[in-house]
């Protein structure tokens, strides 16, 4: 089935610290992928995107994500981790006949 | 600014009553998705409506489950009877698709939090 897979349902990094999600995909056809993040209580909200064209794409709040075919994946990565990145993370997946659908998630939690 | 408006945001009710949520997604958007999310399934597609018809509800539980766009500034979801395992966050999203392709990114409302006792 095409789908998004997220590795690690938790992350916990230190403040400053990198930040690596983890996200690969199986697709037959060129997929869009998105990266989500959920507050709490809040709906998701995108961060970045990636549709065609440059396979490196930097998103709001610092998180950036690169397309890698050969490896399937669309990691999400920030240089410096800040406490306010705490939250709920989504890789998310759609095609052309397939509405956006969503990874298992990956909670990041950010220590001081 | 553009949002998308979920009503009510919480719900309580109880096992076998009917529950109605309702969105008014972004003004200019054709296309509206309901996703449910829960700890166990995480969040799951269960219906989207392009231009207010439905094209895919092979997410939802049909025999107690149906989602409408009366208008294009409302979409609904209902759930009749309910049950206890209902219980959810139900999101609302909206997105502009402007041929056939669904690659759209999608704008979330803030969820109805629905518990069934």
């Amino acid at each position: 089935a095409q789908s998004v897979t997220q590795l690690g349902s938790h992350v916990s990094v230190s403040e400053g610290a990198l930040v690596l999600l983890r996200c690969n995909y199986s697709s037959s056809v060129p997929p869009y992928l998105f990266w989500y993040v959920q507050y709490p209580n809040q709906g998701l909200q995108l961060l970045l995107k990636y549709t065609t064209g440059a396979t490196l794409v930097k998103g709001i709040n610092g998180f950036e994500a690169e397309f890698k075919k050969s490896e399937t994946s669309f990691h999400l990565t920030k240089p410096s981790a800040h406490m306010s990145d705490a939250a709920e993370y989504f890789c998310g997946y759609s095609t052309g006949r397939r509405a956006l659908t969503f990874g298992s998630g990956t909670r990041l939690q950010v220590q001081p | 600014d553009a949002r998308v408006t979920q009503t009510p945001r919480h719900k309580v009710t109880e096992m076998g009553q009917e529950v109605t949520m309702r969105c008014q997604p972004i003004l200019g958007h054709n296309t509206v998705f309901w996703y449910r999310q829960t700890m166990m399934q995480g969040l799951e597609l269960l219906a989207y409506f392009r231009n207010r018809a439905p094209l895919d509800d092979s997410g939802m539980p049909k025999d107690r489950f149906s989602a409408e766009m009366p208008d294009a500034t409302l979409a609904t979801l209902k759930i009749q009877p309910s049950e206890p395992r209902d219980s959810a966050v139900y999101f609302c999203a909206s997105g502009l698709v402007l041929t056939g392709n669904m690659n759209t990114e999608a704008f979330f409302g803030q969820g109805t939090r629905l518990t069934v006792v």
